[in-house]
């Protein structure tokens, strides 16, 4: 059971737009910094959001992140096949002392 | 170009230890927190260790904490985690990870650790 809570998978169409949502509480989202992540299995995960709703260079703008309260949300824009990845939310919480990530989301682009 | 290459992964018996070692390039090391980050099969991410960029202050994951010890030498751009009393629930591709408090910039291609008898 993971402190963040995502859905498990989302899918659309090529083209199309999805959101993801990773929800949580005072202790972590509502009160630090939350960095989505891709992850293709076998490969190293790649940073696509930083500090709620920031593009590292390189990130297109087809993807962004937004913060309210205890929950967080990544959109992502003109669905491409290449998209098709696990995606990732993850905080520092303060209670636990601890980096806590979601349980991950497969994105399928039909 | 900025890289982390983890190295010591392997097969080894419950019970038993194995040394990660992450070592990093093209980018002020000594600067960043440093974290350790494990997938098991089938599984999501699940942060295991975090030390500091000046090693005062060291975090645990629950699962890993009495067992592993995380430690770096900014003087070798190196980070390690000493895993002892492994467990078959340890099995899993261990990722080093480079972060701010915003995020995790850098990732390594990360190293398997299979605990099997």
């Amino acid at each position: 059971q993971s402190v963040l809570t995502q859905p498990p998978s989302v899918s659309a169409a090529p083209g199309q737009k999805v959101t993801i949502s990773c929800s949580g509480s005072s202790s972590n989202i509502g009160n630090n910094y939350v960095s989505w992540y891709q992850h293709v299995p076998g490969t190293a995960p790649k940073l696509l959001i930083s500090d709620n709703n920031k593009r590292p260079s390189g990130i297109p703008d087809r993807f962004s992140g937004s913060k309210s309260g205890t929950s967080a949300t990544l959109g992502i824009t003109g669905l491409q096949t290449g998209d098709e990845a696990d995606y990732y939310c993850g905080t520092w919480d303060n209670s636990l002392s601890a980096v806590v990530f979601g349980g991950g989301t497969k994105l399928t682009v039909l | 170009q900025v890289q982390l290459v983890e190295s010591g992964g392997g097969v080894v018996q419950p019970g038993g230890s194995l040394k990660l070692s992450c070592a990093a390039s093209g980018f002020t090391f000594s600067y960043y927190g440093m974290h350790w980050v494990r997938q098991a099969p089938g599984k999501g991410l699940e942060w295991v260790a975090f030390i500091q960029y000046d090693v005062n202050i060291k975090y645990y994951g629950d699962s890993v904490k009495g067992r592993f010890t995380v430690s770096r030498d900014n003087s070798k751009n190196t980070l390690y985690l000493q895993m002892n009393s492994l467990r078959v629930e340890d099995t899993a591709v261990y990722f080093c990870t480079a972060c701010t408090v915003g995020g995790c910039s850098f990732w390594g291609q990360g190293t398997l650790v299979t605990v099997s008898s």
